[in-house]
């Protein structure tokens, strides 16, 4: 049963616009959201998180917004780079509970 | 700091052998989790250990074991293997499950 849900496996944006990346989970338990971003042949690296109690996290060109009754969150990335070219996790979890990641959506930012 | 490694980062076995994957979690983490990536199911969560004691486990059958030692370092091991566990084994550590997970970069298993 997939509680952490990405909608979108690929996006594609120009260089320099902002690209908005989405997911949404169903388990009203979940209190912690985090963003991986995962290049070809390598792991996952940690990119932003945010707490259920904000609904706003920025780190540089990157954004998290957390829409907690619609069950949603999404990334900006502002401008978009083409080093930004990746696959994107969306992951929750809570207390006790192992982290559970969202299917990714492919991003490719166009010269 | 070091980060998460593991090994071996490449594998072929055949159909109905077992595999070890080894994971060294970065120095001082305790908890270490595997996930098995496949094309178009993502990240699926098999097992998380701490302090050497399995804390949550995935929906993944028996086959699919772990352990961790003393020095938090862990082991994954896959018994009678199908060929559809050919994916790519994540393992990621952090201080506690609680905190943000740091990946290695994968052993790519492929069963023939």
């Amino acid at each position: 049963d997939q509680q952490v849900k990405q909608n979108s496996p690929s996006l594609s944006v120009q260089e320099g616009r902002i690209s908005i990346l989405n997911c949404d989970y169903t388990n009203s338990m979940f209190d912690y959201f985090l963003w991986y971003k995962k290049y070809p042949a390598e792991g996952p690296t940690f990119l932003i998180s945010i707490s259920s109690i904000k609904d706003k996290n920025e780190d540089g060109r990157f954004t998290v917004f957390l829409n907690k009754s619609a069950k949603h969150l999404s990334l900006h990335i502002v401008p978009s780079q083409p080093g930004d070219s990746a696959v994107y996790f969306c992951a929750a979890f809570f207390s006790g509970y192992a982290l559970n990641f969202g299917k990714g959506t492919s991003l490719l930012v166009t010269p | 700091k070091a980060g998460v490694t593991q090994t071996p980062r490449y594998l072929i076995k055949t159909r109905g052998q077992q595999v070890t994957l080894s994971c060294s979690p970065i120095s001082g983490h305790r908890s270490v989790s595997w996930y098995q990536q496949t094309p178009g199911q993502g990240l699926q969560f098999l097992f998380e250990y701490f302090s050497e004691t399995q804390r949550n486990k995935g929906n993944f059958p028996g086959r699919f074991s772990g352990r961790q030692f003393s020095n938090s370092r862990s082991e994954m091991n896959v018994s009678t293997l199908e060929l559809g566990d050919s994916a790519l084994y994540l393992c990621a550590s952090s201080a506690d499950v609680e905190e943000t997970q740091y990946f290695g970069p994968g052993t790519r298993l492929l069963v023939l």
